[in-house]
C-alpha cells in the first residue's frame, strides 16, 4: 500500500517547456514537502507547505487538503531543472514518501 | 563544511558483520532521523528521534538499532548486516515544523 503516489514516474520536457508534477495521499497529514534530489544523490528541500500555494523563483508548489493532492510546477524549464523530484507526506510523527518523479531537461 | 555529515560516504562488507552508519550535525536540530532508499521504493523511515532521550521506531526498524548520544549525533547501527539492507542510507535533521535537512547518503552494500 503506498500512501504517497506521484505521477508521471518519468518526465521529459524540452527547455523553456511549463511542467507540473502531481502528487496524490491517502492519509491525513500535517505538512508535505517538495524534495530535490540530483543524480549524485544529495537530497534537498524545496517546500514545505499545509495549505495554499507557495513560490520559490521558477517553482511553485500548490496543495489541496481537501482532495489529498499537491502539484509542484516549474515554469521556463532549464536543463539544471534535471533531477528527480520526491513527494513526501508528514502524518502524525511519520513520513511517507513518494517514489519520485524523474525529469530530464533537454536544451 | 557540511551542516548534516554522515560517515561513511560508502561501505561494503560481508553478511553477519556489524555496522555503524554515523550522523552529526551543526545545525543545532533537536529532530533527527535515518532513512533508507531503494530503487523503485523510494525514502523509508527507519527510526526517528526529537530529543537526546527520545528514540521511535519508523516504517521499517527491524533489522536496525539507533544510538542518541547528543544532540549532535545519531548513529544508526546494523547488528549483522544482511544483503537485502543494501541501499542509500540518509540521516535529515530539522526543527519542530520545518523542513528537513539531509546528509549527502552512505551508500552500504552487503555482500
Amino acid at each position: 500500500k503506498n500512501e504517497v503516489e506521484q505521477s508521471p514516474q518519468n518526465l521529459t520536457a524540452q527547455e523553456g517547456e511549463f511542467i507540473t508534477i502531481n502528487c496524490s495521499y491517502s492519509v491525513g497529514i500535517s505538512a508535505l514537502h517538495w524534495l530535490q534530489q540530483h543524480p549524485g544523490g544529495g537530497i534537498v528541500s524545496l517546500f514545505m507547505l499545509s495549505s495554499g500555494k507557495k513560490k520559490h523563483g521558477r517553482l511553485i508548489a500548490t496543495i489541496n487538503i481537501q482532495e489529498k493532492h499537491s502539484s509542484l510546477h516549474i515554469t521556463a524549464s532549464h536543463p539544471r531543472d534535471s533531477a528527480v523530484y520526491i513527494c513526501a507526506v508528514e502524518a502524525g510523527n511519520q513520513f511517507y514518501f513518494g517514489t519520485g518523479t524523474s525529469l530530464t531537461v533537454i536544451p | 563544511d557540511a551542516d548534516v555529515t554522515q560517515t561513511p560516504r560508502n561501505r561494503i562488507t560481508k553478511t553477519g558483520k556489524r555496522i555503524m552508519l554515523e550522523c552529526s550535525q551543526t545545525k543545532g536540530h533537536d529532530r533527527m532521523y535515518w532513512y533508507r532508499q531503494d530503487p523503485g521504493l523510494g525514502l523509508r523511515l527507519i527510526y526517528y528521534s526529537f530529543d537526546v532521550k527520545d528514540i521511535n521506531k519508523g516504517e521499517i526498524s527491524d533489522g536496525y538499532s539507533v544510538s542518541r548520544q547528543a544532540q549532535a549525533k545519531f548513529s544508526l547501527s546494523l547488528e549483522s548486516a544482511i544483503p537485502n539492507q543494501t541501499a542509500l542510507y540518509f540521516c535529515a535533521t530539522s526543527k519542530n515544523n520545518q523542513p528537513q535537512h539531509f546528509g549527502d547518503g552512505t551508500r552500504l552494500s552487503i555482500l
